[in-house]
């Protein structure tokens, strides 16, 4: 069956501009996770959707980060006004609930010149 | 302190050799505790978990816990080249996968 998709795979844009990152989880996953992993660092919690419930956004680096997911699957982490410092990989992962193995998507690796 | 400390390598063993990946960290309440293998421009994939002090084995590889220490480890036996990686380790205060925090990772090389 179909992993993890995220989209895109690569993103240049400049400083300052928006970006938005695309997810789509594994069909039946409730658990929804965003990480972030950057160069010579391990991988950086952003934010966990589960169900229906509110998410914990408590690993969001600062209020021009956001993520939303719709219907309970796609989910999408927009950036606002990038930096520099946010270029990394941008990795989402979803798993059946909270309790079972996380499944990994590719991941975007975003550039900010 | 780091919150997960790994060696960052490499570490290069031979082909058939045992590769012994270990990891520390600081929250005495962690329960739960993940290795996954990343290759070079590719996710990040779970190989094992553990929870309980003690040794936890599949197949070629072993994870030991020792919570009084801090530490956990994995052993890889018989390395395969195809075993050259980067392997993470990941805590959790819970008992589920909710909020890992993840090491640097360990990158092995298995020389042919």
């Amino acid at each position: 069956g179909a992993g993890v998709s995220q989209s895109p795979s690569n993103k240049v844009t400049e400083k300052g501009k928006d970006v938005e990152l695309r997810c789509d989880p594994i069909s039946g996953h409730t658990a929804l996770y965003w990480y972030r992993q950057s160069l010579g660092q391990g991988l950086e919690f952003l934010i966990y959707f589960q169900g229906n419930s509110a998410p914990d956004k408590s690993g969001l680096p600062s209020d021009r980060f956001s993520a939303e997911r719709t219907g309970g699957s796609v989910s999408t982490l927009t950036i606002q006004r990038t930096q520099q410092e946010d270029s990394a990989v941008y990795l989402c992962a979803s798993s059946r609930d909270s309790n079972s193995p996380l499944h990994f998507g590719n991941g975007t690796r975003l550039t900010v010149t | 302190q780091k919150e997960v400390e790994q060696n960052s390598g490499p570490l290069s063993v031979p082909e058939g050799a045992i590769a012994s990946l270990n990891c520390t960290y600081s929250d005495r309440g962690s329960q739960s505790f993940f290795w996954y293998r990343q290759y070079s421009g590719k996710s990040p994939e779970l190989i094992m978990f553990i929870y309980s002090n003690g040794d936890k084995e599949d197949g070629r590889f072993t994870a030991q816990l020792n919570k009084a220490s801090q530490y956990v480890s994995l052993l890889i036996r018989d390395s395969q080249p195809s075993d050259s990686a980067t392997y993470l380790c990941a805590v959790n205060r819970g008992g589920s996968n909710y909020k890992l925090t993840f090491g640097k990772g360990t990158l092995l090389t298995v020389n042919p």
